[in-house]
């Protein structure tokens, strides 16, 4: 099957620092791969769009400055939050998109940040 | 994109069938309809999908209306493990994956 691997699961970080997360597809290679970001009770919201080897592609209303992300590998994206505050606490998850075969996108298992 | 509307929530005895009706009336002709399930603190895990005929997989039943306008996801036997938001999405492209607000699924034992 297709596997995307999120890492880490948990943070906690001080305000004012950065935090890196890694997602990475283990079995497949992924051109896309998207961020999102989940509040409680919230459905998930499309954060951005990342195509290895290019910019990102960000939504409306997110700041592109403060959540950097890179595709430098078919298998891996990072995103880095900058200067993080606690209003920045939420659950981010990654997936990655298979063009081939039946697997279309697959999820990472999220990351909590804990912003404090 | 197209829009989707869900019931919020639903409820289901154990081993009962459940059907979680989606509608996306404004879903474009090339687009497939996914069904993704989210448990709480975890990432959405894939369900089925389905272009125009319904689908049958280890997991559920996806019926497609004809029209393509809705469908609905029918989970033969539901366990307690079933309990989770159900996403359906439209979507063809690979590009930009958009989550509506999705049905709560609680299974009474």
């Amino acid at each position: 099957g297709a596997v995307v691997s999120q890492h880490p699961s948990r943070v906690i970080c001080k305000s004012g620092t950065s935090v890196k997360i890694e997602c990475r597809s283990l079995d497949f290679q992924a051109t896309t791969m998207f961020w999102y970001r989940q509040f409680p009770k919230q459905s998930l919201m499309l954060m951005a769009t990342s195509n290895e080897g290019s910019k990102a592609t960000y939504e409306q209303g997110v700041e592109k400055d403060k959540f950097l992300i890179n595709h430098a590998s078919l298998t891996l994206s990072t995103l880095t939050v900058t200067s993080a505050h606690p209003e920045d606490s939420s659950f981010y998850i990654c997936s990655a998109y298979r063009a081939t075969g039946n697997y279309g996108y697959t999820f990472g298992s999220g990351t909590r940040l804990t912003v404090v | 994109d197209a829009k989707t509307t869900q019931p919020n929530s639903m409820e289901s005895n154990e081993e009962e069938p459940v059907h979680l009706p989606c509608n996306h009336s404004t879903i474009s002709g090339t687009d497939y309809i996914h069904w993704y399930r989210q448990l709480p603190s975890q990432g959405p895990e894939y369900v089925i999908h389905g272009l125009t005929s319904n689908v049958n997989n280890r997991m559920a039943s996806l019926a497609i209306a004809e029209d393509r306008k809705s469908s609905t996801l029918i989970l033969h036997r539901a366990t307690l493990r079933d309990a989770a938001v159900y996403y359906c999405i439209p979507d063809n492209t690979g590009n930009q994956f958009y989550f509506g607000t999705g049905t709560s699924l609680t299974v009474i034992p």
